[in-house]
């Protein structure tokens, strides 16, 4: 079956760095997608990575290891505004996206 | 940038009425549009996927009688959910892509909070 992976919660400090990992096991691959979504809102586009190796926009950050069926989203200096889920989402061979649970972020001053 | 428009935002009816939804993309063609739902506390669960001039497609465990989808152009997909019950009470979300790119992210609409009473 298809199966993503990723942290259920995690709590950071403002200002400091976080890593929030995804593996997957999906019936191919198309790319692999983050998603941030607040607290009663629709999710909004972070990054995409198709190819191997870091993607850097801004302060946040997305890597991707095809051989690992591994990605991570890092962000930097965080803030609070930053306090939401991320979600990871791999599009398999059939196009067709397939959801992480989504990680909720805890940022604490 | 590519722009989902959804509408309404927040809708609350009673039960046994019906309710429309609409998903346009503002600037850019969509042949494909993705309707998602999501309760408290869960993730997106896909509903159905949406495509222009044909029937749509459901996903396992969602009625179609129940959960009207038209995708009459390239730039509208409507989602009618007819005899609202309680627990159609959700939080309805309307994707689309770009069909100039083939791995495009998908957009999002801002979301219908639904609340049958």
């Amino acid at each position: 079956g298809q199966n993503i992976d990723q942290p259920t919660e995690m709590t950071a400090t403002e200002g400091a760095i976080v890593q929030i990992n995804c593996t997957y096991q999906t019936s191919g691959f198309n790319g692999l997608f983050w998603y941030q979504q607040h607290a009663g809102e629709a999710p909004t586009f972070l990054s995409y990575n198709v190819l191997d190796g870091l993607e850097e926009k801004g302060r946040f950050s997305s890597f991707l290891s095809r051989s690992k069926g591994y990605s991570y989203l890092l962000l930097k200096e965080l803030q609070m505004k930053d306090s939401a889920s991320y979600l990871c989402a791999v599009l398999d061979s059939n196009y067709q996206l397939i959801w992480g649970a989504g990680t909720k972020l805890i940022i604490k001053p | 940038g590519a722009v989902v428009s959804q509408h309404p935002s927040r809708v609350i009816c009673k039960s046994g009425t019906s309710v429309k939804i609409e998903c346009r993309s503002l600037d850019f063609q969509a042949t494909t549009m993705f309707w998602y739902r999501q309760f408290p506390k869960q993730s997106l669960m896909l509903m159905a996927t949406s495509n222009e001039g044909s029937k749509a497609t459901y996903e396992q465990g969602v009625e179609k009688d129940k959960f009207l989808i038209n995708h009459a152009s390239l730039t509208l997909s409507t989602l009618t959910v007819t005899s609202a019950h309680p627990e159609d009470s959700s939080f309805y979300i309307c994707s689309a892509r770009d069909l100039r790119q083939d791995n495009s992210p998908l957009h999002f609409g801002n979301g219908t909070r639904l609340t049958v009473t």
